[in-house]
């Protein structure tokens, strides 16, 4: 089962616009991760926002959290064709010892 | 430091063939995954080993899918017989622990094991 549901799918911009993507999830949460999963490689860890946080920032990362409309955002500014990937949004679904996957956005960044 | 590695990073079998995917976890880390990923799709957990035990299977096919961590290190997972369906990369991870992965994001990946069934 996949928790996240991630909008839009498939995102494509022009380099140093920014990227804005969408994760909603059902269930109560402990915090919310994002991932970023190159072309046939493996994914990587880019930020954890905890429950009782509303915004994160790293680098030109910046993610944002609604609890009460069970969403987060993640925006990338002043995008890189480096940026080009999967982003996943993953959460503790209902404060579980696992981490469950939304089906991602797919990111292409123009240069 | 060396991160976590799979092999075979590719593998194309018939259907009803046997296939077997081999994990190296980071150096100290108990906790280790097996996801499956299918096309376009984030990964979904099969199973989750605290050092040698299996603690979460519940998402495991074990009619035709097993997973072993022998000595709490390397792990193996197999598929017998494989069929169309299971046509998708299979990624390893590991953490420290899961509350690691829980207060800090800390859960690495491998570049996946690809199988195609023919």
């Amino acid at each position: 089962s996949q928790q996240g549901e991630e909008d839009p799918q498939a995102l494509s911009i022009q380099e140093g616009e920014n990227a804005t993507m969408n994760c909603s999830y059902k269930t109560s949460i402990n915090n919310l991760q994002w991932y970023r999963q190159n072309s046939g490689r493996g994914l990587v860890h880019l930020i954890l926002i905890r429950s009782n946080e509303r915004e994160k920032h790293s680098g030109r990362l910046r993610v944002t959290l609604d609890t009460s409309k069970k969403s987060s955002s993640l925006l990338i500014t002043a995008s890189r064709a480096a940026d080009t990937a999967s982003y996943f949004c993953a959460t503790d679904e209902g404060y579980g010892n696992k981490l469950v996957f939304g089906a991602g956005t797919i990111l292409r960044v123009k240069s | 430091e060396a991160g976590v590695v799979q092999s075979p990073r590719y593998k194309i079998i018939e259907k009803k063939q046997p296939v077997a995917f081999w994990c190296n976890p980071i150096s100290g880390h108990n906790t280790l995954y097996w996801y499956l990923q299918n096309l376009g799709q984030g990964p979904e957990l099969l199973i989750r080993y605290e050092n040698e035990e299996a603690v979460d299977d519940s998402q495991l096919p074990k009619d035709r899918f097993s997973a072993e961590r022998l000595k709490g290190v390397d792990s193996t997972l197999k598929i017998q017989p494989a069929e169309l369906g299971d046509s998708a990369v299979y990624l390893c991870a590991s953490s420290l622990n899961w509350a690691t992965v829980a207060n800090t994001g800390e859960l690495f990946f491998g570049e996946g094991s690809r199988l195609t069934v023919l």
